[in-house]
């Protein structure tokens, strides 16, 4: 079945520095999207990506999806605490629905 | 204001019980979707409904069954089945069952088995 691995599984990082996480797909995929779900809450959609090779950008968060639209990435640049929390990718799957990454639980250390 | 409204946030079920969750969406979305996520994990996909009257099977289906009798409404009922009922439950939509457009979740139920 379709897989989305991502890596790190958990990062911590000193406020100001940089994170980046990685997503993996088995399969091509038509487009993808972020998700942040920050301790204790649900998941709430970033942004979606669906060109290859496209690149967005919200504020200190850049989104990239690779030329084979197998993989993607999100980096934060200069952490803050609110950036705490869980980011999932997610592949579109049959029937329009979503299967999500396992996640990367972003820790930020003031 | 437009949502999903999952109640209750926390539940508590004693072995041998079915519960259900409710999901009530005000979005005027057609489509609509169960998960469940583990400490630590990802989400995984238990049902999901395109349509009124109508609904498919995720991945993990098994001791768990729900119903879409209306468009704002998909509850999910969680069997004496399932073997390992204790999860976060998160309910969510979509516009015209369209992924594209990004799923939009409800605040979860937590359910424990006593």
């Amino acid at each position: 079945g379709q897989q989305v691995m991502q890596i790190p599984q958990y990062q911590h990082v000193q406020e100001g520095e940089d994170f980046t996480t990685y997503c993996n797909s088995s399969t091509t995929l038509s487009n993808i999207q972020w998700y942040k779900q920050r301790p204790g809450g649900h998941p709430v959609f970033l942004i979606q990506l669906v060109k290859s090779g496209e690149v967005k950008k919200q504020k200190r968060l850049t989104f990239q999806f690779g030329e084979a639209k197998k993989n993607s990435s999100l980096h934060i640049t200069a952490t803050q605490t609110t950036d705490v929390g869980t980011y999932f990718c997610a592949g579109e799957g049959g029937a329009n629905n979503l299967f999500f990454g396992t996640g990367t639980r972003l820790t930020v250390i003031p | 204001d437009g949502g999903i409204t999952q109640s209750p946030k926390y539940l508590f079920r004693k072995e041998g019980q079915n519960v259900t969750l409710s999901c009530e969406q005000n979005l005027n979305h057609d489509a609509m979707y169960w998960y469940r996520q583990d400490p630590g994990q990802g989400l995984r996909l238990i049902y999901y409904s395109q349509i009124v009257n109508d609904f498919q099977k995720g991945d993990i289906a098994e001791g768990y069954s729900v119903s879409r009798e209306k468009k704002e409404s998909f509850p999910l009922t969680v069997t004496s089945a399932q073997k390992n009922p204790t999860a976060f439950y998160l309910c969510a939509s979509s516009i015209s069952g369209q992924a594209n457009y990004g799923y939009t979740f409800g605040s979860g139920t937590r359910l424990t088995v006593v």
